[in-house]
């Protein structure tokens, strides 16, 4: 079945720079693609969705980017800021999932003055 | 006013033991999901339903049942807790299914069990 591969599991950035998660996943038939942001002590909140007809999608300070050909994910924060401090996970569904959300591991985000 | 809540948010258990956690949503969703967190994974997911007095397995199913006797509330039960439960466990809705629709989750459960 689909897997997902998400690296780094921890990042650490100072305020202002960029940051840049990303997730490999298996089933080339996939088509629908998530992050969700988790906060310390809250729960998951989506933060941004791309479906497969769309490579690139922007929001709140950070962009998306799908490469289908390498199947490959990626979440990059181009100004990191204090409020950007959680754990991060992508989340894919399509064919090999029947069509539930396979989740990646997971990336805790520490934004450092 | 959230929208997905979940009771206890901690519970300790014994080995052996009878868990039943609770879970309500005031989406209006069809869609309800249990997941379980453990340290350095991503969520996996145990059961979900789709309507109520149905549910269905998810990828880890085996130590668990599900029960949705209404469209707002979906529990999951643990009939004879093990060590290997210990986790967090988050109960989410959605208004639909095809791995397309925005989850919702609710603060999640700690589950410890000695």
């Amino acid at each position: 079945g689909e897997q997902v591969e998400q690296r780094p599991p921890h990042l650490s950035v100072r305020e202002g720079d960029s940051a840049v998660i990303t997730c490999t996943y298996t089933d080339p038939n996939s088509y629908y693609f998530f992050w969700y942001k988790q906060e310390p002590g809250a729960s998951l909140q989506l933060l941004m969705k791309v479906f497969s007809s769309t490579e690139i999608n922007e929001g709140q300070g950070f962009t998306v980017l799908l490469n289908k050909k390498d199947k490959r994910l990626s979440l990059n924060l181009t100004a990191a800021h204090p409020g950007d401090s959680a754990a991060y996970f992508c989340a894919v569904s399509g064919v090999d999932s029947n069509y539930q959300l396979i989740w990646g591991s997971g990336t805790k985000l520490i934004i450092k003055p | 006013e959230a929208a997905v809540t979940q009771s206890p948010r901690s519970k300790v258990a014994v080995t052996g033991g009878k868990v039943t956690l609770s879970c309500h949503q005031t989406n209006n969703h069809d869609y309800m999901y249990w997941y379980r967190q453990d340290t350095g994974h991503g969520l996996r997911l145990i059961h979900y339903s789709y309507v109520a007095d149905s549910t269905e397995k998810g990828d880890i199913p085996d130590g668990y049942k599900a029960s949705r006797p209404s469209q707002e509330n979906f529990s999951l039960i643990l009939e004879l807790a093990s060590l290997s439960q210990t986790a967090v466990y988050f109960c989410a809705s959605s208004d639909a299914g095809g791995g397309y629709a925005e989850q919702f989750f609710g603060p999640g459960t700690r589950l410890t069990v000695l």
